[in-house]
C-alpha cells in the first residue's frame, strides 16, 4: 500500500528557506515508473504546482518560482525533498507531495495529507 | 502558461442530482487533462485522468470527456460526499497549471 507522508517546520520567518521531506512507503523511487512532484495550496486557496522528479534525476520546475525552487531524491532513505529560499507570507499554505504514474498522460495518482506551513 | 479556466464556481444541488463541471484550455491540450476532488482539510483525490478515464476505485457516477480546448466533468448522482471542491489539471506541457476550483454544496 503506497503511503507518502510530508514533513515540515510547521512555521518559518520571513526570509528563511524552507526544507520540507516526503517519505515514501510501498513503493521504491528508485523506478523509471513514476515522477515525484510537489503541489502546494495557500489557505482557502487553489493549487499550484511546485516541481516534479524522476529517479534518475531529472527535475522539472514551476517557472515562477525556479529561482527559489530545488526539488531533490535520496533514494537511500526512499524519500524526496523541496527546498524553497526567501520565504515570506505569500508562501502561507498546505505542501503536498504526491506520484505521477509515467504513461501517455500524467496526473497526480495518489497524494500525501499535506503539511502545513506558516510564515511569520 | 496554459491557462486553465472552470465554470462554475460554485454550484449548489442536492443529493441525487446530477452536475456538470467545464474546464476550458486556453489552448489544445489533446486529452491531457485530469480531474481531482477535495474535500474539507483533506487533500485532492484523483477521479479522471486523460480527460475521460476513471481512476481505479472511483465511482462510475463519475464521467469525464473533452478533448483539445473544452472538458467536463458529470457526477450523475450527488452523494454525500461529493460535497466538496472539484479541480481540472493540464498537463500537457509544463508548468502544469489547475483550474482555480469549483465548489459543490448543498442546496
Amino acid at each position: 500500500q503506497l503511503h507518502l507522508q510530508e514533513s515540515g517546520p510547521g512555521l518559518v520567518k520571513p526570509s528563511d528557506t524552507l526544507s520540507l521531506t516526503c517519505v515514501v512507503s510501498g513503493e521504491s523511487l528508485n523506478k523509471n515508473s513514476f515522477l515525484w512532484g510537489w503541489i502546494r495550496q495557500p489557505p482557502g486557496k487553489g493549487l499550484e504546482w511546485l516541481a516534479n522528479i524522476y529517479y534518475s534525476g531529472s527535475s522539472y520546475y514551476n517557472p515562477s518560482l525556479r529561482s527559489r525552487l530545488t526539488i531533490s531524491m535520496d533514494t537511500s532513505k526512499n524519500q524526496f525533498s523541496l527546498k524553497l529560499t526567501s520565504m515570506t507570507a505569500a508562501d502561507t499554505a498546505t505542501y503536498y507531495c504526491a506520484r505521477v504514474p509515467v504513461t501517455s498522460s500524467w496526473y497526480f495518482d495518489s497524494w500525501g495529507q499535506g503539511t502545513l506551513v506558516t510564515v511569520s | 502558461d496554459i491557462q486553465v479556466t472552470q465554470s462554475p464556481s460554485s454550484v449548489s444541488a442536492s443529493v441525487g442530482d446530477r452536475v456538470t463541471i467545464t474546464c476550458r484550455a486556453s489552448q489544445n491540450i489533446n486529452s491531457g487533462l485530469a480531474w481531482y476532488r477535495q474535500k474539507p482539510g483533506k487533500a485532492p483525490e484523483l477521479l479522471i485522468y486523460s480527460a475521460s478515464s476513471l481512476q481505479s476505485g472511483v465511482s462510475s457516477r463519475f464521467a469525464g470527456s473533452g478533448s483539445g480546448t473544452d472538458f467536463t466533468l458529470a457526477i450523475s448522482s450527488l452523494q454525500p460526499e461529493d460535497f466538496a471542491i472539484y479541480y481540472c489539471q493540464q498537463t500537457i506541457s509544463f508548468p502544469w497549471t489547475f483550474g482555480q476550483g469549483t465548489k459543490v454544496d448543498i442546496k
